[in-house]
């Protein structure tokens, strides 16, 4: 079937607003991460869904990050008040499971820039 | 602190050349360690992975090899092509958390035709 599919490719938006993006997995997939890659970056893990438990929020940067997983399957990350500093590509991942040998694909990302 | 590190940040090959990206990691608790290749306008995609219970692993032109005393492991390409040309990460994981990555900040390889 499809891979895992972000929205918007592109955000624009200006200091201060609020952003959602958007992330559907690999159908039957039950792990969802999100990482940030900010220019001339690697990968930063932000969070981490695994079925009904308790995400492992440990690596979002503020408090004006928050994502929610609906249903076991779509995902969005949502940014308060964006600053500047949020510029980056926001990529989202799934596996089967969050367990060994389970290999994880990621979509190809939303690019955010904060004007 | 960054987990993973990663050189060069770019790299200029030959086309029959070998292309090779070092990493270097701290926490001896991580127990899986893949490469990831990224083109242009795409998401990562895994390329080769390696586990410390063995020091080189081998698939096609590209070879993981792991020294678990020196914390270090590299990516060997072997007769780079041009199609080769890309961003790659290394990255490394523990325990259940099998895909939560610290990721090296990448080497940009390009390889001339």
């Amino acid at each position: 079937g499809a891979g895992v599919s972000q929205s918007p490719s592109n955000k624009v938006t200006e200091k201060g607003k609020d952003v959602e993006l958007r992330c559907d997995p690999i159908s039957g997939h039950t792990a969802l991460y999100w990482y940030r890659q900010s220019l001339g970056q690697g990968l930063e893990f932000l969070i981490y869904f695994q079925g009904n438990s308790a995400p492992d929020k440990s690596g979002l940067p503020s408090d004006r990050f928050s994502a929610e997983r609906t249903g076991g399957s779509v995902s969005t990350l949502t940014i308060q008040r964006t600053q500047q500093e949020d510029s980056a590509v926001y990529l989202c991942a799934s596996s089967l499971e969050g367990g060994r040998s389970t290999e994880a694909f990621f979509g190809q990302g939303t690019r955010l820039t904060v004007v | 602190q960054q987990q993973v590190k990663q050189s060069p940040q770019s790299l200029i090959v030959q086309k029959g050349g070998i292309s090779i990206i070092n990493c270097a990691y701290e926490n001896t608790a991580f127990d899986y360690f893949p490469w990831y290749q990224q083109f242009p306008g795409k998401g990562p995609a895994l390329l080769i992975a390696i586990r410390p219970d063995v020091s080189e692993k081998k698939e096609g032109r590209f070879t993981i090899s792991f020294n678990k005393s020196a914390k270090q492991f590299s990516l060997h390409i072997m007769d780079s092509q041009p199609g080769d040309s890309a961003t790659y990460f290394c990255a490394a994981s523990r325990g259940h958390n099998f895909n939560k990555f610290y990721f090296g900040s990448g080497t940009k390889l390009n390889v001339k035709p």
